[in-house]
């Protein structure tokens, strides 16, 4: 059965342009998440969605980032401009329920390098 | 919030076991314990979940003591392929919300 799908797996681009990454959840799953990694930081919960509906977010870190949800199967997040200090690796992940019994599923991530 | 401590990092050889133990001095009472397993270019894979008490399934064990300030993920007979890093994490609900906070988790390095 698919997992978490993401893409692209990797993304290199220049300052100032737009990202947008892509994330499908999986199939039956009400709750979706965005994740941002990097080694200073460590693994970062940016926003996550109920049924299509973002809840929290508060660990976006500022306007340049945007998450969207437009249905049950299909999310993006982008950032416009980019910078370098978004470089990261952004992971998406899905789980059943929001209850805390409830393990979330993740995706392999996108690698972001914004150069 | 409930914040989680686990050693930065561990050492062991093939067919030993290996315990990580994650103190959480302030779990809430609806809180789970949930263990995710990360490998390099690859997002992290959950393991075990418990409340309370002791939890066992094909890939481990998780014991949790009565006050719940602190549990133990048990990796039987590891392999080197059991080299990645390990999160231990507490669901944490807040008002009306849902929050799971990954801390810096446990790096073992599996040695032949």
């Amino acid at each position: 059965d698919a997992g978490v799908i993401q893409s692209p797996r990797h993304e290199v681009t220049e300052m100032g342009q737009e990202v947008t990454l892509r994330c499908k959840p999986i199939s039956g799953h009400d709750y979706l998440f965005w994740y941002r990694q990097t080694m200073m930081r460590g693994l970062e919960l940016l926003i996550y969605f109920n049924n299509n509906v973002p809840i929290d977010d508060s660990g976006m870190p500022e306007d340049r980032f945007s998450a969207k949800m437009p249905n049950a199967s299909f999310s993006t997040l982008k950032i416009q401009p980019s910078e370098p200090r978004d470089s990261a690796v952004y992971f998406c992940a899905s789980s059943l329920t929001g209850l805390g019994n409830q393990p979330q599923h993740f995706g392999d991530g996108t690698r972001l390098s914004i150069l | 919030l409930a914040k989680t401590t686990q050693p930065i990092s561990m050492d062991s050889y093939e067919g030993q076991e290996v315990n990580i133990t994650c103190s959480h001095n302030n779990i809430a009472t609806n809180d789970y314990i949930t263990w995710y397993q990360q490998f390099p270019s690859q997002g992290p894979r959950f393991i075990i979940q418990g409340y309370k008490t002791k939890v066992t399934n094909e890939v481990a064990s998780l014991f949790i003591p009565a006050d719940r300030k602190s549990s133990t993920l048990s990796l039987p007979r590891v392999s080197l392929s059991d080299t990645a890093v390990y999160y231990c994490l507490v669901g944490d609900w807040g008002t009306g919300g849902f929050k799971t906070i990954f801390g810096a988790g446990t790096r073992l390095f599996v040695k032949a």
